[in-house]
């Protein structure tokens, strides 16, 4: 079975600033994927940024990076230049080698002006 | 572009009463479909996936079912509704292509009373 973990179950950011939101993943499927979602509280839950576990590089989007280590199994996003709107429930997920989409427990990010 | 409905948005439904809830995709010929349940303050639970029309795969044994009548409609059944059934209800589609990002409807909060 698959397994995301989100340590950080909340986290507070200045206006501005950076932020990294850790993920962790258990796989043994050589081949997967790994996103991120924001969740705010409309409750829509909105793509933000996908690693392949072949990419060589990490995937860029915008103000969102992810910082991808595959010997150690992480994925962490980091979002730059932080904003109110920023303030959200964050979702790590991996996709292995199949449908299905497996999901932590997500960190709620509140950004402070 | 690609858009996808859910309706109704929110739902308030007596124990015991039946369930429908409906999801359809635009902009999108033969896209996989999704059915997952949020628990207030948790991860998304995938409940059921087509490939096809007709085609459903159950991730989750319980009293919901799934229907996909249609190439871009998907419906969420129940024929008697339980109070653990309360949740928020996501639907999403994908493409077999390349990342295979799923991508998700604004969600319907059902609260069974």
């Amino acid at each position: 079975a698959q397994k995301i973990t989100q340590t950080q179950p909340g986290m507070f950011v200045q206006e501005k600033e950076a932020v990294t939101l850790d993920c962790t993943y258990d796989t043994s499927d050589p081949s997967y994927g790994l996103f991120w979602y924001k969740q705010p509280s409309s409750g829509e839950m909105i793509f933000l940024i996908y690693q392949g576990s072949y990419d060589q590089q990490n995937a860029t989007e915008g103000r969102y990076s992810l910082n991808f280590q595959k010997a150690r199994k992480s994925a962490n996003l980091v979002i730059s230049a932080s904003q109110l709107g920023d303030s959200a429930m964050y979702f790590c997920a991996m996709r292995p080698n199949d449908y299905k989409l497996s999901f932590g427990a997500g960190t709620t990010v509140t950004v402070r002006a | 572009s690609q858009t996808i409905h859910q309706w109704p948005a929110t739902l308030v439904q007596p124990v015991g009463s039946p369930l429908s809830l409906e999801c359809t995709v635009e902009g999108t010929s033969n896209p996989n479909l999704y059915w997952y349940r949020q628990a207030a303050g948790r991860g998304l639970q995938l409940l059921f996936y087509s490939v096809g029309i007709g085609q459903i795969s159950s991730e989750v044994p319980q009293n919901l079912s799934a229907s996909r009548p249609q190439d871009r409609q998907f419906i969420l059944s129940s024929k008697k509704l339980l109070l653990s059934d309360s949740g928020f209800y996501l639907c999403a589609w994908s493409i077999l292509a390349g990342a295979d990002t799923q991508y998700f409807g604004p969600g319907t909060r059902l609260t069974v009373l």
